[in-house]
């Protein structure tokens, strides 16, 4: 059974940082893209970054380019989100998900909240 | 291009049909046939219900289909039951070396 599991979530002020984590099981992660998606209280789903099989190749949302670094331990089946600089409008659920290819999210993590604020 | 475009909210009455437009470019919707559809319950994780416009993963009903016509895409529930009040989601993707693009979302209310 696939499984993602985010941690790494919490209360922090603006300007500071996290990092996210998110372990998978029931699959390897080498042979898929992965990406973070983020949804503000009430609002929408926003992507926010992935990155390819090998980790050579990453895309990122402007509103978090030079702030935000995605990045995977294929070793350790997981895939990370290092945030630094953050705003209050960075305040969502973060979930991890597996493409499956062009960008569908077949398989979700639970999601891990980010709450900015001071 | 912020979001593709869907209407805030439908409705619907338990056995009738309803359909969720998702309206974007050509750089998206109109030039792929890679659009998904989504379904998140309050609290949840968001669910695959269609893929690659009109695709259905295993385990979702086939009451769930999607289609697509030049820039607009999609999603039509027939035989609406409680369970399908839910926010649904369509997502294109846009090309190599870029992210994917999400609609605003559209709540479906179950009267």
């Amino acid at each position: 059974e696939v499984q993602l599991v985010e941690s790494g979530g919490g209360f922090v002020q603006p300007g500071g940082s996290l990092r996210l984590s998110c372990e998978a099981s029931g699959f390897s992660i080498s042979s898929y893209w992965m990406a973070w998606v983020r949804q503000a209280p009430g609002k929408g789903l926003e992507w926010v970054a992935n990155i390819n099989q090998d980790g050579s190749e990453k895309n990122y949302v402007d509103s978090v380019k030079g702030r935000f670094t995605i990045s995977r331990d294929n070793a350790k089946n997981s895939l990370y989100l290092q945030m630094n600089s953050l705003r209050a409008e960075d305040t969502a659920v973060y979930y991890c998900a597996k493409d499956h290819g062009y960008d569908t999210f077949w398989d979700w993590g639970q999601g891990t909240l980010v709450t900015v604020s001071s | 291009q912020s979001a593709l475009t869907q209407p805030a909210s439908v409705s619907g009455s338990p056995g009738q049909s309803i359909t969720i437009s998702c309206t974007g470019t050509s750089n998206d919707v109109g030039g792929y046939n890679y659009v998904s559809w989504y379904q998140q319950h309050p609290g949840k994780a968001p669910k695959l219900m269609i893929y690659e416009v009109s695709n259905r993963p295993s385990g979702v009903s086939n009451r769930f289909s999607g289609s697509k016509s030049g820039n607009t895409a999609s999603l039509t529930i027939s035989g609406l039951q409680a369970e399908d009040e839910a926010d649904y989601y369509c997502s294109s993707y846009r090309g190599t070396s870029t992210l994917g693009i999400f609609g605003g979302g559209t709540k479906l209310t179950v009267l």
